[in-house]
């Protein structure tokens, strides 16, 4: 079965910092991953996702996240973090055509 | 324009009360969707909605009714609501999917069952 584990639960990291969020995942069929951002009180947003092509996807935002299939990772990073990135980010997969798993989620904490 | 909408916002109630909880999305999507988020914050898809019909139900018990009035409209009604259905409570919806396409988010409804 399909599933993503975020192993870090919280990252606080100083500004202007780089920063890796973690994930893995586990599918035995072709994957489609996906990087969701929610900021407090508020509802998900896409952030950057990987159909296919290049393994390495950008946002417009600055982070970046490089699918890797040997490894069954798609690590999110930025090479500098403002305050404003403080949020929890969540890792997902679709399973199927209608459903998508997330992991557990990785808070991201901005220290200045 | 606010492309996914939720309401409540917020809802507290008592246990064993019915509540509903409505969504609607002006994106023009075919597929909606409800999340439950926890205290934790783990997100676990509920139901799975496209062109008014249910397609996924992930083993949700069945106090929880989701009803698809029309493709924008994505209502969640609760039946005797119990201490552990406390919870954020997101919808989205997008485009028709294949598994490829962008969920948008609507702001959530925190439920607090005292």
């Amino acid at each position: 079965a399909q599933s993503v584990t975020q192993l870090d639960s919280q990252v606080p990291v100083f500004e202007e910092a780089p920063v890796e969020l973690r994930c893995n995942y586990s599918s035995s069929v072709s994957v489609y991953l996906f990087w969701y951002v929610q900021y407090p009180n508020q509802g998900l947003q896409l952030l950057l996702k990987y159909l296919s092509g290049s393994t390495l996807v950008e946002s417009i935002n600055g982070f970046e996240a490089e699918f890797n299939k040997s490894q069954t990772s798609f690590h999110l990073r930025k090479p500098s973090v403002h305050i404003s990135d403080t949020a929890e980010y969540f890792c997902a997969v679709s399973v199927g055509t209608y459903k998508y798993i997330f992991g557990t989620g990785t808070r991201l904490k901005v220290l200045a | 324009d606010t492309a996914v909408s939720q309401t409540p916002k917020y809802l507290v109630t008592q246990m064993g009360n019915d509540k509903s909880i409505k969504c609607e999305q002006n994106l023009g999507h075919d597929t909606m969707y409800w999340y439950k988020q926890d205290s934790k914050k783990f997100l676990k898809i509920m139901f799975s909605y496209n062109n008014k019909e249910l397609i996924i139900n992930e083993t949700v018990p069945n106090r929880f009714s989701p009803k698809s009035p029309d493709k924008a409209h994505l209502n969640l009604h609760i039946n005797s609501l119990e201490l552990g259905d406390s919870a954020v409570y997101f919808c989205a919806s997008s485009p028709p999917t294949s598994g490829m396409s962008t969920q948008y988010f609507g702001p959530g409804t925190r439920l607090t069952v005292l």
